[in-house]
């Protein structure tokens, strides 16, 4: 079955670049996204890579993606406090159903 | 501004007493989903629309019921809550085709709180 893993906590000061990783199962996946939730809302879309891709950056995000190891992770370069939040990976898996992973929460220090 | 609007943002029901959550969007997208999302946990799928057409999660109770009379709105109907079914519930909605056709688009979410 698909399953998609995630560290539960990140924790960096405020400057530095935060990296956060993913592995997910699903050879077939087509997309993979990244989701920021902040407390008491809903998912964010911040952003998404096609599975023949390997890097997509978007401004301070940058996602690269290794397809043999099945490896996604999004660096967050000059983290602010306002990037405090959790960060969900996704996949687009069988029934074109997305797949969320845990969540790690990211704890920036100022 | 295009968007999912869930309301209430937060809801309070009595163990046992029939609940009704509501979903309404602007996008004009074809697919909606409910979720329900525990604490520090993923959203979990409960059901989705295609359309008109329902499709229901294996493991979603017989607790949980739809309903989407038009193409802009979307109801969760909890017949008989119990505690364990106090979480966030989130709406989502994406268009077929397109770009990126799996893209979902999700609202604030309701909390819901069982006593």
């Amino acid at each position: 079955g698909e399953d998609v893993e995630q560290s539960l906590f990140l924790s960096v000061r405020e400057g530095d670049s935060s990296v956060i990783n993913c592995t997910y199962t699903d050879s077939s996946s087509t997309y993979l996204y990244w989701y920021k939730q902040e407390p008491g809302a809903g998912l964010q879309l911040l952003t998404y890579i096609f599975s023949n891709m390997d890097m997509k950056q978007d401004q301070r995000l940058t996602v690269l993606l290794n397809k043999k190891d099945k490896h996604l992770s999004l660096r967050i370069a000059d983290t602010q406090t306002g990037d405090s939040a959790i960060y969900f990976c996704a996949e687009i898996g069988a029934g074109n159903m997305l797949t969320f992973g845990g969540g790690t929460r990211l704890m920036v220090k100022p | 501004d295009a968007m999912v609007i869930q309301n209430p943002r937060y809801q309070v029901t009595q163990f046992g007493k029939p609940v009704t959550l509501s979903c309404s969007q602007t996008l004009n997208h074809n697919v909606m989903y409910w979720y329900q999302q525990k604490s520090s946990q993923a959203p979990k799928l409960l059901f989705h629309y295609y359309d008109k057409d329902f499709n229901n999660e294996a493991d979603t109770p017989d607790n949980f019921q739809s309903r989407r009379p038009n193409t802009s709105f979307c109801f969760l109907d909890i017949r008989s809550p119990g505690l364990g079914d106090a979480a966030m519930y989130l709406c989502a909605t994406s268009r077929e085709g397109g770009q990126n056709p799996y893209e979902q688009y999700f609202g604030p979410g309701t909390r819901l709180t069982v006593t």
